[in-house]
């Protein structure tokens, strides 16, 4: 049973540039989840999808950014034109979830460090 | 909005030096309190959830407790691979994870 798998690991860009993470769930789940996380921070909601519909966008959530999850299996966060605020550890989770009120454990993935200089 | 304050935000301790970290929420409709480990560079790793007060979960030598208002994070002799930064997480009624800022718990032999 593998994990929740992030690409890359990390990534540095220079202000202005497109950059774009990949993140695979756990096989079978449907929920998949975006978070950010800064230095001496938790980590915060971005965005979910379940299976390929995005349900959930944070205020966060500027419109640099954008998600996607085509088939249902892994996403992908784009963000456009990075500015160096956009310096975090993106972090992706997944979980199982059938029917109103279940139990929703997410799991994550070591992360995608990217610096913006 | 929800809200976690965990404390302290660091703590010390030697190795085999017993105590407990706090997580106080505010939440509307609590759905869930979830407790996570961290390692520097990794992301979160599932602890316990709990979803009722008075609940309990033990995992070797932690334990998790949950009352209506806090939770707390007991560690028993802890060793210096428990060293690591514990999160806290709340999900309410809109069912967003809301996390705390963290306790980054040093355990020294």
């Amino acid at each position: 049973d593998t994990g929740v798998s992030q690409d890359p690991r990390h990534k540095i860009t220079k202000r202005g540039q497109n950059v774009t993470f990949r993140c695979d769930p756990i096989s079978e789940h449907n929920r998949l989840y975006w978070y950010r996380q800064t230095l001496g921070q938790g980590p915060e909601f971005l965005t979910y999808f379940q299976n390929e519909a995005q349900l959930e966008k944070s205020r966060l959530l500027s419109d640099r950014f954008s998600a996607e999850r085509p088939k249902g299996s892994f996403s992908t966060l784009e963000i456009q034109r990075t500015e160096q605020g956009d310096s975090a550890m993106y972090l992706c989770a997944s979980s199982l979830v059938w029917g109103e009120g279940a139990k929703n454990i997410q799991y994550f993935g070591a992360g995608t460090r990217l610096s913006v200089l | 909005e929800d809200q976690v304050t965990q404390s302290p935000e660091a703590l010390r301790l030697q190795e085999g030096e017993s105590s407990s970290l706090n997580c106080s929420y505010t939440v509307s409709g609590l759905r869930g309190l979830f407790w996570y480990r961290q390692d520097p560079g990794k992301g979160p790793e599932f602890l316990f959830t709990l979803y009722s007060a008075g609940e309990e979960k033990e995992k070797e030598r932690l334990k998790a407790t949950l009352t209506k208002k806090e939770s707390f994070l007991h560690i028993t002799a802890p060793k210096p691979e428990d060293s690591a930064t514990y999160l806290c997480a709340v999900r309410g009624s809109n069912n967003d994870m809301r996390f705390g800022a963290g306790t980054r718990l040093t355990v020294k032999p």
